[in-house]
């Protein structure tokens, strides 16, 4: 039983490339989100997902997009970096209602540059 | 509105000595959920306490503890007899029942100096 698995761990792209953050889970979560953290600033919320086909977006989409097409996996994708992207991306699953709240992934740092 | 404030940024005290964390949490819903989050140096986030506020019974599980009082809208930890191990950012959490989305304090950043 993996869990949340995030790839890659590190990256460091330059700025206006793109690039693909994945996420997988396996412990059957109807719901996943990604989150991005900056230092001093807490975990801020880029999208969820409550289930195949559903997606929204949290407090900071701008410059990202998701898709769920499975219930397993939920990539989140950046199409124009820019260093303001710059940050630590935590994927995480959960049930529905909280009552066990969120697996995390261990996290990818990304650098534009 | 939904708000988690750990006022507390940076707490360093000298190991074995007891340390509190405090979480002030805003919310107009009756319903909600509470956690505790806990971030080691290797980075990962590592779950610790959920509390639902129906249940305002404080927590103990081994060295940590847990004072959730709703009239104040504190939900304070605590770790006695700390050690080097308990050095990491602390996040508290909050989660309305309505919502599936949990909303992160900008957590408190701990040093146990040995």
């Amino acid at each position: 039983n993996a869990g949340v698995t995030q790839t890659p761990k590190f990256r460091i792209l330059k700025i206006g490339q793109s690039m693909t953050l994945q996420c997988a889970q396996d412990m059957n979560h109807n719901y996943m989100y990604w989150y991005r953290q900056d230092p001093g600033m807490g975990l801020k919320l880029i999208y969820y997902s409550v289930g195949a086909g559903i997606t929204d977006k949290g407090e900071v989409p701008n410059g990202y997009n998701v898709s769920r097409s499975t219930t397993e996996d939920f990539p989140l994708r950046l199409e124009l970096a820019a260093p303001s992207q710059t940050s630590v991306y935590f994927c995480a699953s959960s049930y529905s209602g909280m009552d066990y709240g969120y697996t995390f992934g261990s996290g990818t740092r990304l650098t534009v540059v | 509105a939904q708000k988690v404030t750990q006022a507390q940024t940076e707490i360093s005290v000298v190991e074995k000595e007891d340390v509190t964390l405090d979480c002030v949490y805003e919310t107009r819903d009756t319903t909600y959920y509470l956690f505790w989050y806990k971030q080691p140096p290797s980075g990962e986030l590592v779950f610790l306490i959920r509390r639902n506020s129906f249940d305002e019974q404080n927590e103990i599980s081994g060295r940590y503890s847990w004072n959730f009082q709703k009239s104040t809208s504190s939900f304070n930890f605590t770790i006695t007899a700390s050690q080097v191990v308990d050095s990491a950012v602390y996040f508290c959490a909050l989660s309305p029942r309505r919502d599936d989305k949990i909303i992160f304090g900008k957590g408190t950043r701990l040093h146990i100096l040995p």
